[in-house]
């Protein structure tokens, strides 16, 4: 298995502009995961999924973050319009069958919002 | 929520010297568990270990855990330049529940 898959690995977009984040999970596995980390703030769960249903949202910063999963392999991080502070690194995750199982971790994207 | 906190968060030591890392955390627990994470890179998990353990090993870590004092330690023998990363603890719940992270430099 590829394991995580992560796209873009990089992406540097101007403040206001919308910009999307994909995953695609290891197969087979139920829960997906996105985070977000930071000097400052350390990592931060950001939202996750099960069975392609988002199960809990409240690490998500505010309305102009968006997440989705149409389906088993593939999810979505929207965050519009981005603001500076939103630069960071987002990672995606995915687990077998428990919410606290091993995860198995993707590249990570780095943002940066100018 | 439990939230692993690790401790010290920086270190540095020569190559070839054991690196000894701490975590506690504020409720029961079923299971507690070390990521690594390289520079630049996604964490990867290194050893998990049941609250009914005590001790367990893996190549050259080796994790305790006292649930009494709710504390974990990874120690890390024999360090080698490729060991300098972050480290991670996190604990299980309602979700995982990760550290800050603690950060080892291992000098060559």
């Amino acid at each position: 298995d590829a394991g995580v898959i992560q796209s873009p690995r990089h992406e540097v977009t101007e403040m206001g502009q919308e910009v999307t984040l994909r995953c695609k999970p290891i197969s087979g596995h139920d829960y997906l995961f996105w985070y977000r980390q930071t000097m400052m703030r350390g990592l931060e769960l950001l939202i996750y999924f099960n069975n392609n249903v988002p199960i809990d949202d409240s690490g998500m910063p505010e309305d102009r973050f968006s997440a989705k999963m149409p389906n088993a392999s593939f999810s979505t991080l929207k965050i519009q319009p981005s603001e500076p502070r939103d630069s960071a690194v987002y990672f995606c995750a995915s687990s077998f069958d428990r919410v606290d199982n091993e995860q198995f971790f993707g590249p990570g994207t780095r943002l940066t919002v100018l | 929520s439990q939230q692993g906190e690790e401790d010290p968060q920086a270190l540095s030591i020569q190559e070839g010297e054991n690196a000894t890392m701490n975590c506690s955390y504020k409720t029961s627990i079923n299971n507690l568990q070390w990521y690594r994470q390289n520079s630049g890179r996604g964490l990867v998990h290194l050893i998990l270990i049941r609250s009914n353990e005590r001790e367990k090993h893996s190549g050259r870590l080796r994790v305790t855990l006292d649930t009494s004092k709710k504390s974990s330690s990874l120690l890390i023998t024999a360090s080698q330049a490729a060991d300098t990363a972050s480290y991670f603890c996190a604990t299980d719940g309602a979700r995982l529940a990760f550290g800050k992270g603690n950060q080892v430099v291992v000098i060559p």
